[in-house]
């Protein structure tokens, strides 16, 4: 089936490590967006990438980094600086990103990650 | 910077009436509007997009306009059903930005 995909679902963080968010997808799309969401706010952009091998900070990039080695794979981890990372984080993608008549953007899932 | 803001934060209206759910955004400089919805500790689900170049668009009993000079954008529900029950989120495209921005988004209960 084409779409996207996050993994985990569910990820579990001491304090003090990093980790890595996995979002795939195989609908060719050339932007891909990552996204966090607390309870009761909207969603906040943290990167986004228009292109292999290129990509921008978004509104909250601080604690965060991103790759895009492959047009498909658009991982983020979450630093040891990020200092409130317990959030809920979504990942979206679409065919030619703010492009003049962009297309449909879709979204992951998502993956809820929690600080113990 | 673009902001997107959406009216009413909460909504809670009985089976079968038809709603309207607002959104207002700042940079009318977009390429289209993406209406979502999201329900509890899920992703989102694309509802409807429409282009700059388009004032509206339907899907079932979904109906969407966009007037891009006044930056504003209207979700319209026909004949409500308790499975519409979720979070509605809008999203314009672009601008001067070039992001894909989201407002806080309308909670909807329809109650049966």
């Amino acid at each position: 089936d084409g779409g996207i995909t996050q993994s985990p679902k569910y990820l579990f963080r001491k304090e003090g490590q990093n980790v890595t968010l996995s979002c795939e997808q195989n609908l060719n799309h050339d932007a891909m967006y990552w996204y966090r969401q607390d309870p009761g706010q909207g969603l906040r952009l943290i990167y986004y990438s228009q292109i292999v091998n290129d990509f921008q900070k978004g509104d909250i990039a601080e604690g965060y980094s991103v790759s895009r080695e492959k047009k498909e794979s658009f991982p983020l981890t979450v630093t040891s600086a990020q200092k409130n990372p317990t959030a809920f984080y979504l990942c979206a993608s679409s065919a030619n990103g703010g492009r003049q008549g962009g297309t449909e953007a879709f979204f992951g899932q998502g993956t809820r990650l929690t600080v113990v | 910077k673009q902001e997107v803001t959406q009216i009413p934060a909460a909504l809670s209206v009985p089976e079968g009436e038809n709603l309207v759910l607002n959104c207002s955004f700042t940079d009318s400089a977009i390429y289209n509007l993406q209406w979502f919805r999201q329900d509890p500790g899920k992703g989102l689900t694309s509802l409807l997009l429409i282009q700059s170049s388009q004032r509206e668009q339907t899907s079932g009993r979904l109906n969407a306009s966009l007037d891009k000079s006044s930056g504003r954008s209207t979700l319209y529900i026909a004949a409500s059903q308790p499975g519409d029950s979720a979070t509605y989120l809008c999203a314009p495209l672009g601008g001067a930005t070039n992001k894909l921005i989201f407002g806080t988004g309308t909670l909807l209960a329809v109650q049966p």
